[in-house]
């Protein structure tokens, strides 16, 4: 099973919005609304922000929005704030081996 | 308050065996998948392989099997990452999950560190 593809490295700056991609195949991303994303700081583990593709977790900021189309889900990053400098994974159900499938990973900078 | 806690970080040499841990509490421990993902130093994550504690079914991510053993045990709500024969090359950061059954991972240990160096 494939890793889902992200964008190694997405930047910007303080206040704008961002938005990172997360793509796979119709056996994933495509074939279920099931896409969860992470964010991942250095050090740390990852924490669960969005699921089923635009559902918020509990005590999760609403400046983090997750929608898809197709194959590609995506996590727009609105007001960007120092905090969010990060690493996020994206994963999607899939009937494999291991149920789910995580995506490679995208660094956030804020300029 | 759904919690999973892993034990501590670990030295070993090449060769040597071992096994790390993962208490659960703070739900139904029998009816969840529970488990472990792998992180290189600088890298992204890996799914190692998955257990249902509720029947011990276990499912392994095709790179780790055979070179693992994941396993739970009810009694005590743990679940368990082994090692016959460790390498270098599995330095690395591992974290345990809950896995939603038709979802993905939803709740994260904090990670254990495993050191192998001779």
């Amino acid at each position: 099973q494939s890793a889902l593809t992200q964008p190694a490295s997405v930047s910007g700056s303080p206040g704008q919005s961002i938005t990172i991609s997360c793509t796979g195949t119709s056996s994933d991303v495509g074939g279920y609304n099931l896409v969860y994303w992470y964010q991942q700081h250095p050090g740390k583990a990852p924490k669960l922000l969005i699921y089923d593709v635009n559902k918020w977790t509990s005590g999760v900021s609403y400046r983090f929005s997750g929608s898809k189309s197709g194959n590609t889900a995506s996590l727009t990053i609105s007001g960007l704030q120092a905090d969010d400098e990060a690493d996020y994974y994206c994963s999607s159900y899939t009937r494999s081996s291991t149920l789910s499938v995580f995506g490679s990973g995208t660094q956030v900078t804020v300029l | 308050e759904v919690q999973l806690v892993q034990s501590g970080a670990e030295v070993k040499e090449p060769g040597e065996s071992l096994i790390i841990s993962c208490k659960a509490s703070g739900y139904s421990f029998m009816n969840f998948w529970i488990g472990w993902v792998r992180q290189l130093p600088g890298k992204g994550l890996e799914w190692m392989g998955i257990v249902f504690p509720g029947d011990s079914e276990t499912k392994y991510s095709p790179p780790f099997e055979g070179q693992v053993t994941i396993s739970a045990d009810r009694s005590i709500t743990t679940a368990y990452l082994q090692w016959s024969s460790l390498k270098a090359s599995d330095s690395a950061m591992y974290y345990c999950v809950r896995h939603v059954e038709v979802g993905a991972p939803d709740h994260w240990g904090q990670g254990t560190l495993v050191t192998v160096s001779s």
